[in-house]
Protein backbone atom coordinates (compact mmCIF):
# COMPACT_ATOMS: atom_id res chain seq x y z
CA UNK A 1 0.00 0.00 0.00
CA UNK A 2 1.58 3.27 -1.06
CA UNK A 3 2.78 5.65 1.79
CA UNK A 4 4.02 8.73 2.81
CA UNK A 5 7.68 8.58 3.89
CA UNK A 6 8.97 11.24 6.26
CA UNK A 7 12.67 11.89 7.36
CA UNK A 8 14.11 12.16 10.13
CA UNK A 9 12.40 10.00 12.54
CA UNK A 10 13.71 12.49 15.41
CA UNK A 11 15.70 15.70 15.23
CA UNK A 12 17.65 17.46 18.07
CA UNK A 13 18.88 20.51 17.56
CA UNK A 14 20.11 23.86 19.22
CA UNK A 15 17.29 26.78 19.88
CA UNK A 16 18.44 29.41 16.85
CA UNK A 17 19.73 26.57 14.34
CA UNK A 18 17.67 25.86 11.36
CA UNK A 19 15.91 22.56 10.59
CA UNK A 20 14.67 20.64 7.70
CA UNK A 21 12.20 17.92 8.10
CA UNK A 22 11.76 16.29 4.58
CA UNK A 23 8.53 14.19 3.57
CA UNK A 24 7.71 12.26 0.35
CA UNK A 25 4.23 12.23 -0.58
CA UNK A 26 2.68 9.92 -2.51
CA UNK A 27 3.10 9.86 -5.88
CA UNK A 28 -0.02 10.50 -7.81
CA UNK A 29 -1.38 12.98 -4.98
CA UNK A 30 -1.49 16.59 -5.82
CA UNK A 31 -1.85 18.47 -2.36
CA UNK A 32 0.70 18.20 0.65
CA UNK A 33 0.12 19.03 4.65
CA UNK A 34 2.24 19.86 7.30
CA UNK A 35 0.49 19.33 10.94
CA UNK A 36 2.01 19.29 13.92
CA UNK A 37 1.30 18.03 17.92
CA UNK A 38 2.98 19.06 20.69
CA UNK A 39 3.18 16.80 23.02
CA UNK A 40 -0.45 15.90 24.97
CA UNK A 41 -2.01 18.35 22.57
CA UNK A 42 -3.83 18.67 19.58
CA UNK A 43 -2.61 17.89 16.19
CA UNK A 44 -2.90 21.10 14.42
CA UNK A 45 -3.07 22.35 10.84
CA UNK A 46 0.25 24.19 9.49
CA UNK A 47 0.11 24.45 5.86
CA UNK A 48 -1.40 23.33 3.07
CA UNK A 49 0.12 23.39 -0.79
CA UNK A 50 -0.98 23.35 -4.03
CA UNK A 51 0.42 23.32 -7.36
CA UNK A 52 3.99 24.71 -6.09
CA UNK A 53 2.75 27.27 -4.09
CA UNK A 54 0.47 27.65 -0.22
CA UNK A 55 -2.78 27.25 -0.59
CA UNK A 56 -3.62 27.79 3.03
CA UNK A 57 -1.88 28.37 6.33
CA UNK A 58 -2.51 29.12 10.35
CA UNK A 59 -1.48 31.07 12.06
CA UNK A 60 1.08 28.87 13.38
CA UNK A 61 3.04 29.05 10.36
CA UNK A 62 4.35 32.42 10.69
CA UNK A 63 7.59 33.79 8.57
CA UNK A 64 10.03 31.43 10.45
CA UNK A 65 8.39 28.61 8.39
CA UNK A 66 8.11 27.91 4.31
CA UNK A 67 7.73 24.35 2.84
CA UNK A 68 9.42 23.70 -0.77
CA UNK A 69 8.57 21.11 -3.22
CA UNK A 70 12.10 21.01 -4.31
CA UNK A 71 11.81 18.49 -7.33
CA UNK A 72 8.70 16.10 -7.88
CA UNK A 73 8.83 13.79 -4.90
CA UNK A 74 9.55 15.60 -1.95
CA UNK A 75 8.28 18.27 0.09
CA UNK A 76 9.98 19.97 2.71
CA UNK A 77 9.48 22.07 5.71
CA UNK A 78 12.10 24.64 7.11
CA UNK A 79 12.34 26.05 9.98
CA UNK A 80 14.73 29.17 10.05
CA UNK A 81 15.24 29.49 13.29
CA UNK A 82 13.60 27.05 15.84
CA UNK A 83 12.51 27.80 18.99
CA UNK A 84 11.83 25.64 22.40
CA UNK A 85 8.21 25.98 21.51
CA UNK A 86 8.87 24.19 18.08
CA UNK A 87 9.50 20.65 20.29
CA UNK A 88 6.53 18.61 18.75
CA UNK A 89 5.72 16.05 15.99
CA UNK A 90 5.64 17.49 12.60
CA UNK A 91 3.23 15.50 10.20
CA UNK A 92 3.50 14.94 6.54
CA UNK A 93 0.10 14.22 4.57
CA UNK A 94 -1.10 14.19 1.05
CA UNK A 95 -4.41 13.67 -1.08
CA UNK A 96 -4.99 12.83 -4.53
CA UNK A 97 -7.63 15.90 -4.15
CA UNK A 98 -8.58 18.82 -2.45
CA UNK A 99 -11.57 20.18 -1.90
CA UNK A 100 -14.27 20.36 0.86
CA UNK A 101 -13.04 18.36 3.71
CA UNK A 102 -14.27 14.56 2.65
CA UNK A 103 -10.73 13.78 1.41
CA UNK A 104 -8.64 11.27 2.56
CA UNK A 105 -5.80 12.73 3.83
CA UNK A 106 -2.61 9.92 4.30
CA UNK A 107 -0.35 11.44 6.85
CA UNK A 108 3.27 9.80 7.40
CA UNK A 109 4.68 8.32 10.59
CA UNK A 110 5.77 11.59 11.50
CA UNK A 111 9.09 13.64 12.61
CA UNK A 112 9.73 14.13 16.02
CA UNK A 113 11.37 17.51 16.58
CA UNK A 114 13.48 18.16 20.00
CA UNK A 115 15.21 22.04 20.13
CA UNK A 116 16.91 22.15 23.14
CA UNK B 1 -14.26 29.09 18.14
CA UNK B 2 -13.58 26.56 15.47
CA UNK B 3 -13.23 23.88 17.71
CA UNK B 4 -13.41 20.13 18.04
CA UNK B 5 -13.84 18.70 21.49
CA UNK B 6 -13.17 15.11 22.72
CA UNK B 7 -13.95 13.14 25.37
CA UNK B 8 -10.86 13.18 28.00
CA UNK B 9 -9.72 9.43 28.46
CA UNK B 10 -7.57 7.42 28.92
CA UNK B 11 -10.07 4.21 28.38
CA UNK B 12 -10.04 0.86 29.04
CA UNK B 13 -12.56 -2.32 28.18
CA UNK B 14 -12.41 -5.57 28.48
CA UNK B 15 -11.99 -7.24 24.93
CA UNK B 16 -15.93 -7.86 23.47
CA UNK B 17 -16.91 -4.99 25.32
CA UNK B 18 -18.87 -2.26 23.15
CA UNK B 19 -17.09 1.01 22.91
CA UNK B 20 -18.41 4.56 22.50
CA UNK B 21 -15.96 7.70 21.49
CA UNK B 22 -17.01 10.76 21.58
CA UNK B 23 -16.84 14.52 20.31
CA UNK B 24 -18.27 17.97 20.32
CA UNK B 25 -17.50 20.81 17.22
CA UNK B 26 -18.33 24.35 17.29
CA UNK B 27 -18.14 25.63 13.62
CA UNK B 28 -21.35 24.58 12.11
CA UNK B 29 -20.32 25.76 8.57
CA UNK B 30 -18.48 22.48 7.62
CA UNK B 31 -20.20 19.03 8.03
CA UNK B 32 -17.42 16.78 6.83
CA UNK B 33 -16.57 15.12 10.07
CA UNK B 34 -13.75 12.05 10.53
CA UNK B 35 -12.38 9.60 12.70
CA UNK B 36 -8.69 8.23 12.49
CA UNK B 37 -6.56 5.75 14.56
CA UNK B 38 -3.32 6.55 15.47
CA UNK B 39 -0.92 3.71 16.96
CA UNK B 40 1.84 3.93 18.80
CA UNK B 41 4.74 5.60 16.58
CA UNK B 42 2.63 6.10 13.56
CA UNK B 43 0.86 8.38 11.44
CA UNK B 44 -3.29 9.32 12.07
CA UNK B 45 -4.79 6.68 9.88
CA UNK B 46 -8.56 7.01 8.14
CA UNK B 47 -10.98 5.04 9.95
CA UNK B 48 -14.17 6.11 8.71
CA UNK B 49 -15.84 9.58 7.59
CA UNK B 50 -19.15 10.56 7.51
CA UNK B 51 -21.09 13.76 5.77
CA UNK B 52 -24.00 16.27 7.70
CA UNK B 53 -25.90 13.86 9.97
CA UNK B 54 -26.68 10.02 10.26
CA UNK B 55 -24.69 7.24 10.42
CA UNK B 56 -22.35 5.41 8.68
CA UNK B 57 -21.67 1.82 9.31
CA UNK B 58 -17.74 -0.72 8.17
CA UNK B 59 -17.86 -3.86 10.13
CA UNK B 60 -17.65 -3.78 14.13
CA UNK B 61 -17.48 0.63 13.35
CA UNK B 62 -20.17 3.29 13.32
CA UNK B 63 -19.55 6.79 12.87
CA UNK B 64 -22.81 9.01 13.93
CA UNK B 65 -22.94 12.57 13.50
CA UNK B 66 -25.81 14.63 15.38
CA UNK B 67 -26.47 18.46 13.85
CA UNK B 68 -28.51 19.66 16.18
CA UNK B 69 -26.73 18.49 19.61
CA UNK B 70 -23.09 18.97 16.97
CA UNK B 71 -21.78 15.49 18.28
CA UNK B 72 -19.82 13.39 16.73
CA UNK B 73 -19.80 9.52 18.18
CA UNK B 74 -17.42 6.15 17.07
CA UNK B 75 -18.80 3.21 18.23
CA UNK B 76 -16.70 -0.42 18.22
CA UNK B 77 -18.72 -3.34 18.37
CA UNK B 78 -17.07 -6.90 19.69
CA UNK B 79 -13.75 -4.70 20.53
CA UNK B 80 -10.76 -6.53 19.89
CA UNK B 81 -7.39 -5.84 21.85
CA UNK B 82 -5.79 -4.55 18.37
CA UNK B 83 -8.31 -1.86 18.55
CA UNK B 84 -5.81 -0.45 21.25
CA UNK B 85 -4.96 2.83 19.94
CA UNK B 86 -5.52 6.32 20.09
CA UNK B 87 -8.61 7.51 18.05
CA UNK B 88 -8.79 11.32 17.29
CA UNK B 89 -12.01 12.91 15.51
CA UNK B 90 -11.72 15.64 13.02
CA UNK B 91 -13.42 18.04 10.87
CA UNK B 92 -12.98 19.09 7.59
CA UNK B 93 -13.06 23.07 8.43
CA UNK B 94 -11.01 24.12 5.15
CA UNK B 95 -11.37 24.59 0.81
CA UNK B 96 -8.40 22.11 1.03
CA UNK B 97 -9.18 19.63 2.78
CA UNK B 98 -7.78 21.12 6.26
CA UNK B 99 -8.80 19.66 9.25
CA UNK B 100 -9.29 20.07 13.14
CA UNK B 101 -8.65 17.80 15.20
CA UNK B 102 -10.30 16.37 18.36
CA UNK B 103 -7.11 15.84 21.50
CA UNK B 104 -7.43 12.03 20.93
CA UNK B 105 -8.51 9.36 23.29
CA UNK B 106 -6.32 6.38 23.89
CA UNK B 107 -8.16 3.08 23.74
CA UNK B 108 -6.98 0.11 26.05
CA UNK B 109 -8.73 -3.36 25.17
CA UNK B 110 -7.95 -5.68 28.03
CA UNK B 111 -7.71 -9.75 26.48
Amino acid sequence: EPEVTQTPSHQVTQMGQEVILRCVPISNHLYFYWYRQILGQKVEFLVSFYNNEISEKSEIFDDQFSVERPDGSNFTLKIRSTKLEDSAMYFCASSLYGGSGANVLTFGAGSRLTVL
Amino acid sequence: QKEVEQDPGPLSVPEGAIVSLNCTYSNSAFQYFMWYRQYSRKGPELLMYTYSSGNKEDGRFTAQVDKSSKYISLFIRDSQPSDSATYLCAQGTGANSKLTFGKGITLSVRP
